[in-house]
Parts: C-alpha cells; structure tokens; sequence
C-alpha cells in the first residue's frame, strides 16, 4: 500500500514563509491534497496538483512536485497565526472508489 | 461545494454501549463513503469503505463485527461502535466522494467519542 511521510513540527516566525514537505511511495497517484486541520475541526481542503504538473499556485500557497523522487511541499508564503494547525498531504487517485492515504501530519507553530 | 455532516458531533458514552453515528452527504449523492478514525496527535487511518446497497469493505486489522457500517441510501452511512470500551475512544471523520476527479472528496466535521 500506499507509505506517506510527513516531518511532525515546523515552527516559524510570522510574516515568514513555510515549507512543508511530504513524500509518498505510490507513483499512480493522480492528484495530490493538502489538507488543513485545525484543532477539534475536520479536514478542509487547502489545495491540490494533478500529478503531470511540477507546480501550482493559489495564493498565499505554492505546491510543488518531485514526481522523479516521490516529492511533495507546500509553502506558505507570510505565514500568519491562523495558519498554525496540521497540514496533511494525501495522495489519491482519481476514481471515486479509492480512500486517500494520509500522511502523519505536520503541525506548523506560527509565533508571532 | 458539497457538505457532508456528522452527527452526533461528540458523545460520551459507558463501557459497553454501543454508539451509532450518521454521516449524511447534504447535496449531492454518494455512492461510496469511507470511515476514517483518528488518535490524538496521529493521522487519519482508513477503517472501511462504505458502497450504497452492499457490504462495507474493511480494512485489515478493523473488526467487522465491533465496527457495524450501514450504507442504506446514497446520501446516510452510518457506523456503530458496538459494546463500546475505552480503547475506541477516537475521533471519527467520514468523507463523500460526488465521482470522479480531483476536488471529488469531501469530509465531514468529525465525531469524538469518549467511552468512559
């Protein structure tokens, strides 16, 4: 099956830029999520890339992908306090029948 | 986008209880729903899959007959936590998919159960 890794803590100031990264095992998959999670809450979709693109951006977020090494970030461009939660990266499929994988989550620290 | 909602959103239960809990698809029909649970500080781990008018598919290492999955219509699944012990107390997150795609899968609020 599908193994996701995920380092467990950043910390950064606020106002700066963070990066969290992930990599997967499963080379089919064919877009690849960040989800955010905020304490208590579920899990709210921050954005996603198909899996033929080596970047995407959507504002304040910048996704790259490594497809040669398995490769996953997320930057966080002027980081804010209420960015502070779990990030998630979850690689999936694109049929309706499969789960996604999640990785172990990464809890980012916004000191301000 | 789609809404997909739990309830309840937290229980607190006895030992030995059974405890069911609804996750409906607000707006759109899902065919497949999946259950996912998920410990304090840890990520989400997939329980089963839920698929309208048959029988849950089941990870392994979840107990079919402690962890009941009922998929009845196209927009309620439920999951009963049966003779509930505290080891079950979890978070549990359900997610919809409308089809196939990308922005295709969306996630409940969560259920926290307290087995005490």
């Amino acid at each position: 099956g599908e193994d996701v890794e995920q380092s467990l803590f950043l910390s950064v100031r606020e106002g700066d830029s963070s990066v969290i990264n992930c990599t997967y095992t499963d080379s089919s998959s064919t877009y690849l999520y960040w989800y955010k999670q905020e304490p208590g809450a579920g899990l709210q979709l921050l954005t996603y890339i198909f899996s033929n693109m080596d970047m995407k951006q959507d504002q304040r977020l910048t996704v790259l992908l490594n497809k040669k090494d398995k490769h996953l970030s997320l930057r966080i461009a002027d980081t804010q306090t209420g960015d502070s939660a779990i990030y998630f990266c979850a690689p999936g499929g694109d049929t309706g029948r499969r789960a996604l994988t999640f990785g172990s989550g990464t809890r980012l620290q916004v000191q301000p | 986008g789609a809404v997909v909602s739990q309830h309840p959103s937290w229980v607190i239960c006895k030992s030995g209880t059974s405890v069911k809990i609804e996750c409906r698809s607000l707006d759109f029909q899902a065919t497949t729903m999946f259950w996912y649970r998920q410990f304090p500080k840890q990520s989400l781990m997939l329980m089963a899959t839920s698929n309208e008018g048959s029988k849950a598919t089941y990870e392994q290492g979840v107990e079919k007959d402690k962890f009941l999955i009922n998929h009845a219509s196209l927009t309620l699944s439920t999951l009963t936590v049966t003779s509930a012990h505290p080891e079950d107390s979890s978070f549990y997150i359900c997610s919809a998919r409308t089809g196939e795609g990308a922005e295709t899968q969306y996630f409940g609020p969560g259920t926290r159960l307290l087995v005490l």
